[in-house]
């Protein structure tokens, strides 16, 4: 069963950084390229990032380039994001999920708030 | 910001059928395949149809999709109370090198 279980979420301040993990089971997980997509608080989804494979493409939203970074781990089965200079406007549900052209399998999410 | 326009709501009493529209542009719907995600309340979004009209296993066939130039469709057939939910549309933005989800539409069953 594949499953995906986010992690590191909680309260930070505005300027602040979070890291947040996806740890992967039930697939190969090096097979396939993996994203975050986030939810505002009863706002629609929005696409944060996308890895590659291999980690040799790798997109973000204008929302968060320059501020965040994704990352993987393989050999670990995980997927990582690195939160930096947190706003306001970056508190939402994170998700994690697994990709093939569409979005095949989501994790449950992780809440994020930014908030003085 | 979304790019992939849908209505904010629809509705239909049991048995009733629906149809959400997703309107985009050249750059996404118009050269890339289309993904329709359901949320019910309080969970994360599940994969409803994939490349514009196949459904995944285990999805009833009262859902499917359509796409025509550069906007898409899914139809709700024989409405069931457990179908309220958000659907979002999605698809590759090749302008945006990223993602585009639609701004959702809340089905509601009267």
């Amino acid at each position: 069963e594949v499953q995906l279980v986010e992690s590191g979420g909680g309260l930070v301040m505005p300027g602040g950084s979070l890291r947040l993990s996806c740890a992967a089971s039930g697939f190969s997980f090096s097979s396939y390229t993996m994203n975050w997509v986030r939810q505002a608080p009863g706002k629609g989804l929005e696409w944060v990032s996308l890895i590659s494979r291999g980690s040799d493409n790798i997109y973000y939203a204008d929302s968060v380039k320059g501020r965040f970074t994704i990352s993987r781990d393989n050999d670990k089965e995980s997927l990582y994001l690195q939160m930096d200079s947190l706003r306001a406007e970056d508190t939402a549900v994170y998700y994690c999920a697994r990709q093939y052209k569409f979005f095949d399998y989501w994790g449950q999410g992780v809440l994020v708030t930014v908030s003085s | 910001q979304s790019v992939l326009t849908q209505p904010p709501s629809a509705s239909g009493t049991p048995g009733q059928s629906v149809t959400i529209s997703c309107s985009g542009g050249s750059s996404n719907i118009g050269s890339n395949t289309v993904s329709w995600y359901q949320q019910l309340p309080g969970t994360a979004p599940k994969l409803l149809i994939f490349i514009n009209n196949q459904r995944p296993s285990g999805v009833p066939d009262r859902f499917s999709g359509s796409k025509s130039g550069t906007s898409a469709s899914l139809a709700i057939s024989g409405l069931q109370s457990d179908d309220e939910a958000d659907f979002y549309c999605a698809a590759w933005d090749d302008s945006l090198n990223g993602y585009v989800f639609g701004t959702g539409t809340k089905v509601t069953v009267l």
